[in-house]
């Protein structure tokens, strides 16, 4: 079945414990992206990645890191989480990048922060 | 840049009655603009998309058409149902395709 496959669900954590939320994608994707979702705030991307090496900042990036080693995984580190890094994120994937492509998300993951 | 903007809920209505989440968008040419849901405890999903001026996206009952002369892209559904429950998400890619912007969703609550 083709999917985003986000670990965990659900991850509590203390301030300044560093963190990786993974991701996974089954489907050859080229681009993938975080996003984190906040009420009154929408989604806001995070990072994105066109291709195995090649990374960039969306429009939240501090705080976190990316990697893309492999095509298929993607996964999100907080070297040092701070409370405002709650959230609950998502990785998502497209065969390419925009402008007509359909975004494949996964399941997302709520982490806190305290 | 590019943007959208979706009218805030909570909707709540009551089972089969007719549904219109409004979505405006502003583009440099003409994007593809995509309706996701979210249903509680779940990701994103794509629920319908237009790729051109008169398009109308279509998928479990809902509808919306990608009207180029009031760059607007409304959802509606006839007959709504209590599994509808989620929230809605108007989209579109940023210039460069590499972001997709979101409206900040329209959470839709539906009684029996």
């Amino acid at each position: 079945e083709a999917q985003v496959t986000q670990n965990p669900r659900y991850l509590i954590t203390v301030t300044g414990k560093k963190l990786t939320v993974t991701c996974s994608q089954n489907m050859n994707h080229e681009y993938m992206s975080w996003y984190r979702q906040d009420p009154g705030l929408g989604l806001r991307q995070i990072y994105y990645s066109m291709n195995v090496e090649v990374t960039d900042k969306g429009d939240v990036p501090e705080g976190y890191k990316v990697s893309r080693k492999e095509k298929r995984n993607f996964p999100l580190i907080l070297e040092s989480p701070s409370p405002n890094q709650t959230s609950l994120y998502f990785c998502a994937s497209s065969l390419n990048r925009g402008v007509n492509e359909k975004l494949f998300f996964g399941s997302g993951t709520q982490l806190s922060v305290l | 840049g590019n943007s959208v903007t979706q009218m805030e809920g909570p909707v709540t209505l009551s089972e089969e009655a007719f549904l219109t989440i409004n979505c405006t968008y502003t583009a440099t040419g003409y994007p593809s603009l995509f309706w996701y849901v979210q249903y509680p405890g779940e990701g994103l999903q794509l629920l319908l998309k237009a790729t051109k001026a008169d398009d109308k996206g279509s998928n479990k009952g809902f509808e919306a058409t990608y009207r180029k002369e009031t760059t607007s892209f409304h959802l509606e559904k006839g007959s709504v149902q209590v599994s509808d429950s989620a929230v809605y998400f108007c989209a579109l890619w940023n210039q460069a395709g590499t972001a997709l912007i979101f409206g900040k969703g329209t959470t839709l609550s539906v009684s029996s």
